[in-house]
């Protein structure tokens, strides 16, 4: 079965630098969500996007924005990244007309020195 | 949403029953129970989830007290792959924010 792609899988940035993440969600799931998780430390909730519009923000940062497109994936745009930056995140998606049950992508290790 | 307690961690013997409970005395009507676990820096994985009845699927049980104040996430058979960290979430249907505690990292030994 198709599952949540996330590219890139490792990115490596400097200091002050930009970063995009993209999201590709599971066929026919209508919404999007962006998690961080930080070296031990647990998944954290950043934002959620439902049939392109924002739906719930969470912890995300001011630096940090995202969207969702027609075709329903998704991009995390970070700017003047921070050594703190470094951190896996995820991607996740899922269908109301399921049980709303998040799928999770394999996430993007980004690392910023 | 309701706060959950789960013990840090557990071990359990290879192809034996793993038993994780976990603590939500706080939930409302509404919430359900859902858990997750993460093998190591994999994304999460959906488990099973339910709101007052038990429920089992392939992976694994959900017992859910009458009162709906705990629950107990069970896997009939564990295998060394089922090492990872449980997370026990309540929450809405429909919201989002989902919060992730601490969890509890199963071990499982050979």
């Amino acid at each position: 079965a198709a599952g949540v792609i996330q590219s890139p899988r490792h990115l490596i940035k400097e200091k002050r630098e930009t970063a995009t993440l993209k999201c590709y969600p599971i066929p026919r799931h209508d919404t999007v969500y962006w998690y961080q998780q930080g070296p031990g430390q647990d998944p954290q909730f950043l934002i959620s996007f439902y049939e392109k519009m924002q739906s719930d923000k969470g912890s995300i940062p001011d630096r940090f924005s995202a969207q969702q497109f027609s075709d329903y994936h998704s991009e995390l745009n970070m700017s003047s990244l921070e050594l703190g930056d470094s951190a896996l995140y995820f991607c996740a998606s899922s269908s109301l007309q399921g049980a709303n049950e998040q799928y999770f992508g394999p996430g993007t290790r980004l690392t910023v020195t | 949403d309701a706060k959950t307690t789960q013990p840090t961690s557990m071990d359990c013997a290879e192809g034996r029953a793993a038993n994780l409970p976990c603590n939500h005395s706080t939930i409302s009507g509404n919430e359900y129970v859902y858990w997750y676990r993460q093998i190591h820096s994999q994304g999460p994985q959906y488990i099973i989830h339910g709101l007052k009845n038990n429920e089992t699927n392939e992976m694994a049980s959900l017992i859910i007290t009458e009162d709906r104040k705990s629950s107990t996430l069970i896997l009939p058979h564990a295998t060394l792959r089922d090492t990872a960290v449980y997370y026990c979430i309540v929450r809405t249907y429909n919201n989002n924010d989902m919060r992730f505690g601490a969890g509890t990292r199963l071990t499982v030994k050979p």
